[in-house]
C-alpha cells in the first residue's frame, strides 16, 4: 500500500537553527499538507499545498514558517529559526483530490517528532 | 468556524465489548465528519468519513458512526471490541471549501483481556 515517507523521525535542533522536515508524498497525490501536534495537544493544521503554492494556511503558520516542493516528489518544510514552543510532532499529507473528492481523506505519515533544545 | 469535541480522554473496554467513542461537532454549515487512527507510532490513519447522503457510514476494522445532526454528533461505534483495536482515534471536521481538518482532542482506547 502506498505511503506518505517522512524523515528523519526524530530531530533535535538547537534554538535558533533552521530546520528542514522532508515528506515523500505518495506520487499521484496533488494536494499536499503539514499538520503538527504539540505532547497533549489537538492536530493542529498548519498549510495545504496545491499547484505549486500555498492554498491554505493557519495563523501558526507564521513567516518563520516556509513550504516547497523541491523536485515533484519531495514537499519540505522549514522552520527558520526554531523556538522552544515549536517542538511537536509534525505530520505531513498528502491527497489525490481535494478532501471532499477524495473517498480515502488524507495519507498521513508516521511523523517527525522535533526537539528544540 | 468549525470545532469537535472528544468525550473521554481514556475509554477502556472489555475485549468482546461494545467499544462507543463519542464526538460532537460545532459548525454553522452542514460539516464534513472523519474518524482517524493513530496506532503507535504510526501515523493517522482514516476510519471512516461522512460528507453528504447515507447518515450511517460503516469504515475499515468494522467500525461505524452515525452523523446525528439535531444532535451534532458523530460518535463512533464497533460491536466487539479486538485487542487490535487499542490505539488513539481522533475525530475531525472540516467545512465544504475548505482544506484544513479540524482534530479532536483524541481518545486513547484501551481493551481489556
Amino acid at each position: 500500500e502506498p505511503e506518505v515517507t517522512q524523515t528523519p523521525s526524530h530531530q533535535v535542533t538547537q534554538m535558533g537553527q533552521e530546520v528542514i522536515l522532508r515528506c515523500v508524498p505518495i506520487s499521484n497525490h496533488l494536494y499536499f499538507y503539514w499538520y503538527r501536534q504539540i505532547l497533549g495537544q489537538k492536530v493542529e493544521f498548519l498549510v495545504s499545498f496545491y499547484n505549486n503554492e500555498i492554498s491554505e494556511k493557519s495563523e501558526i503558520f507564521d513567516d518563520q514558517f516556509s513550504v516547497e516542493r523541491p523536485d515533484g516528489s519531495n514537499f519540505t518544510l522549514k522552520i527558520r529559526s526554531t523556538k522552544l514552543e515549536d517542538s511537536a510532532m509534525y505530520f505531513c499529507a498528502s491527497s489525490e483530490a481535494s478532501l471532499r473528492g477524495s473517498p480515502y481523506g488524507y495519507t498521513f505519515g508516521s511523523g517527525t517528532r522535533l526537539t528544540v533544545v | 468556524a468549525q470545532s469537535v469535541t472528544q468525550l473521554g480522554s481514556h475509554v477502556s473496554v472489555s475485549e468482546g465489548a461494545l467499544v462507543l467513542l463519542r464526538c460532537n461537532y460545532s459548525s454553522s454549515v452542514p460539516p464534513y465528519l472523519f474518524w482517524y487512527v493513530q496506532y503507535p507510532n504510526q501515523g493517522l490513519q482514516l476510519l471512516l468519513k461522512y460528507t453528504t447522503g447515507a447518515t450511517l457510514v460503516k469504515g475499515i476494522n468494522g467500525f461505524e458512526a452515525e452523523f446525528k445532526k439535531s444532535e451534532t454528533s458523530f460518535h463512533l461505534t464497533k460491536p466487539s471490541a479486538h485487542m487490535s483495536d487499542a490505539a488513539e482515534y481522533f475525530c475531525a471536521v472540516t467545512l465544504f471549501g475548505n482544506e484544513k481538518l479540524t482534530f479532536g482532542t483524541g481518545t486513547r482506547l484501551t481493551i481489556i483481556p
